[in-house]
């Protein structure tokens, strides 16, 4: 599966967007970006996934480069409790198992 | 509640005792995951149990062993753990091992080894 870069971390004001990259530059055509989130001593959550269209859901925004290279996560209004450490993930569908989570990037939403 | 559910949420134990941890998915899921997280470390998959066979093991050592009786159920047995092995454990399920969807994680169990 492709590996992710993610800056380690970035701060937000509460209220306003907040933009999570992502670069996949050696993403295959079969593989999916998919995001997660962990907030502090809990499991990861999971937030949304993409192949090359943009998503949206009620949580977040997926918007995926046309060459797919990279990705942002876009939180629209951000909150005090949505600080955590995001995760980007890359990998096939066929291979469930093999997900892994690299380091992340940390975001603290301040008031 | 994500649905599944992990306990105990915290255990400490000596290096020469025998404890389990349980996990249990009210989701309809077929795949359950092992996974360890340590301070300062990304987390690692340490078993995938699909339809109840083990279908990976990355090189866990042999103190940690897996046990899935049914696709609800997942269980870590530990026995003669190091200091090292603390860490904080997550289960996670999805509908299967190919699935197309997100996982689904516990809320962990930390462990502690002294």
């Amino acid at each position: 599966d492709a590996k992710t870069t993610q800056p380690p971390s970035m701060d937000c004001a509460e209220g306003r967007a907040a933009n999570l990259p992502c670069n996949h530059s050696t993403i295959s055509g079969n593989e999916y970006v998919y995001w997660y989130r962990q907030i502090h001593s809990q499991g990861p959550q999971y937030i949304i996934h993409g192949l090359k269209n943009n998503e949206t859901n009620e949580m977040a925004s997926l918007i995926i480069t046309e060459d797919r290279k990279s990705s942002t996560l876009i939180l629209p209004h951000a909150t005090l409790r949505d600080t955590a450490v995001y995760y980007c993930i890359v990998r096939r569908n066929t291979n469930a198992g093999k997900s892994t989570f690299g380091d992340g990037t940390t975001l603290t939403v301040k008031p | 509640e994500t649905g599944v559910t992990q306990t105990p949420r915290h255990l400490v134990m000596g290096m020469t005792n025998k404890k389990s941890l349980k996990c249990e998915q009210h989701l309809g899921h077929n795949a359950m995951y092992w996974y360890k997280q340590s301070a300062k470390k990304p987390l690692e998959l340490m078993f995938v149990y699909n339809f109840k066979e083990q279908t990976e093991n990355n090189s866990v050592p042999s103190r940690f062993s897996p046990e899935c009786p049914n696709s609800s159920h997942l269980f870590l047995h530990l026995h003669t753990l190091q200091p090292e092995d603390s860490a904080l454990y997550l289960c996670a399920s999805s509908q299967d091992r190919d699935t197309d969807y997100g996982y689904t994680f516990g809320s962990g169990t930390r462990l502690t080894v002294v």
